[in-house]
């Protein structure tokens, strides 16, 4: 079945240091691949995404690279701070295009 | 953080009962969503719906039930058919498109059976 798989399950890094998440996916139909944020207590809230059609994507101090002949995305957060601390989750949308296919999440965090 | 809502927060239940948890949202959103969270396990689907008095099973639907009576409101019931209930569940809606859009969390409701 459609699957995707997130490493690592942990990380710990410096503040300031990057931190970068990876993940792979099984279908691949799949064109839609967002990244959540989940800080302790509250819901997870999208913080990027990226479609096939491209093969990065930033917004301040995130980015997102996508690899279709590979099948791996890849989130990359620089020069990170304490307010990076959380899980983040990988997904891809399923085949049909009607439900999102999670990782098993990433729990960074940040020291300074 | 409106939008979305799921009560209760927290819910007790006895073994052997069925409780519903309660999703509603405001966004005029076609597409809802429930998921199951657990300790390292990530966000698991139960069930989604795209439409109102239609609604297909996720990965791990047996043991719940799902409704779509109105496009607002998305309850998922937990029977005494799944075996281990105690989770973190999320609702989640979106616009629906066939091609996957941003999915809006409730805050969740943490079930814990006695």
């Amino acid at each position: 079945g459609e699957n995707v798989e997130q490493h690592p399950s942990t990380l710990s890094v410096q503040e300031g240091d990057s931190a970068v998440i990876k993940c792979t996916y099984s279908d691949s139909a799949s064109n839609y691949f967002p990244w959540y944020k989940q800080e302790l207590g509250k819901r997870p809230q999208l913080i990027i995404d990226i479609r096939s059609n491209v093969g990065e994507k930033k917004d301040q101090r995130i980015a997102v690279t996508l690899n279709k002949t590979a099948k791996h995305f890849s989130l990359h957060i620089t020069e990170t701070q304490p307010e990076d601390s959380a899980v983040y989750f990988c997904a891809a949308v399923n085949q049909a295009g009607t439900a999102l296919i999670f990782g098993k999440g990433t729990t960074l965090s940040v020291s300074s | 953080d409106g939008g979305i809502t799921q009560s209760p927060k927290y819910l007790f239940r006895k073994e052997g009962q069925n409780v519903t948890l309660s999703c509603e949202q405001n966004l005029n959103h076609d597409a809802m969503y429930w998921y199951r969270q657990d300790p390292g396990q990530g966000l698991r689907l139960i069930y989604y719906s795209q439409i109102v008095n239609d609604f297909q099973k996720g990965d791990i639907a047996e043991g719940y039930s799902v409704s779509r009576e109105k496009k607002e409101s998305f309850p998922l019931t937990v029977t005494s058919a799944q075996k281990n209930p105690t989770a973190f569940y999320l609702c989640a809606s979106s616009v629906y498109r066939d091609r996957g859009e941003e999915q809006f969390f409730g805050p969740g409701t943490r079930l814990t059976v006695l």
